[in-house]
């Protein structure tokens, strides 16, 4: 299994522009978590998904972030517009609801905002 | 906010065993204790949960006191590869699926 894929593992942009992360959960897992981290803040929940719907996203931190989950191995997190603020690294993460709940983490997206 | 209470930091003589220690004093009964430990800049990494039972994986074993008010996780021998922030985290494992991470404790394996 290739695990949870993220791509890309690295954005440089400027602000002002629009941020696309992308994220491939484990095969037939069926929830998905969006995290963000920080020094300052740590690791912090933003959206999470069952079944490819939004449950709960209490995290996010403003209208410039949007999550989607258009089916269940893709989903997207889109900044619009970024700012130097956003800078971090995003996790996702997928699990089975079914099973122990335990979430398998991406290797993360490291977004740099100038 | 986090559940849960850890030391910031820690140290472990390679070989030896690392005893990480969890409070969790406001526990709920259907709540399960769940450790992650975070590499460097990896994504964390699931190791082990339970809830009120002790339980051993080939990683590490979980000691969860019989209040169920605080917990310890144990490396039986601990490598350079277990330097990491180790995460204790409480929740339920059915309904609600949020993870809230704390600060976690800072786990240094020195040769």
């Amino acid at each position: 299994d290739a695990g949870v894929i993220q791509s890309p593992r690295h954005e440089v942009t400027e602000m002002g522009q629009e941020v696309t992360l992308r994220c491939k959960p484990i095969s037939g897992h069926n929830s998905l978590f969006w995290y963000r981290q920080t020094m300052m803040r740590g690791l912090e929940l933003l959206i999470y998904f069952n079944n490819n719907v939004p449950i709960d996203d209490s995290g996010m931190p403003e209208d410039r972030f949007s999550a989607k989950m258009p089916n269940a191995s893709f989903s997207t997190l889109k900044i619009q517009p970024s700012e130097p603020r956003d800078s971090a690294v995003y996790f996702c993460a997928s699990s089975f609801i079914e099973g122990g709940n335990e979430q398998f983490f991406g290797p993360g997206t490291r977004l740099t905002v100038l | 906010d986090a559940k849960t209470t850890q030391p910031p930091s820690m140290d472990c003589a390679e070989g030896r065993a690392a005893n990480l220690p969890c409070n969790h004093s406001t526990i709920s009964g259907n709540e399960y204790v769940y450790w992650y430990r975070q590499i460097h800049s990896q994504g964390p990494q699931y190791i082990i949960h339970g809830l009120k039972n002790n339980e051993t994986n080939e990683m590490a074993s979980l000691i969860i006191t019989e209040d169920r008010k605080s917990s310890t996780l144990i490396l039986p021998h601990a490598t350079l590869r277990d330097t990491a922030v180790y995460y204790c985290i409480v929740r339920v494992a059915t309904g609600t699926y949020k993870y809230i991470f704390g600060t976690g404790t800072r786990l240094k394996v020195l040769a």
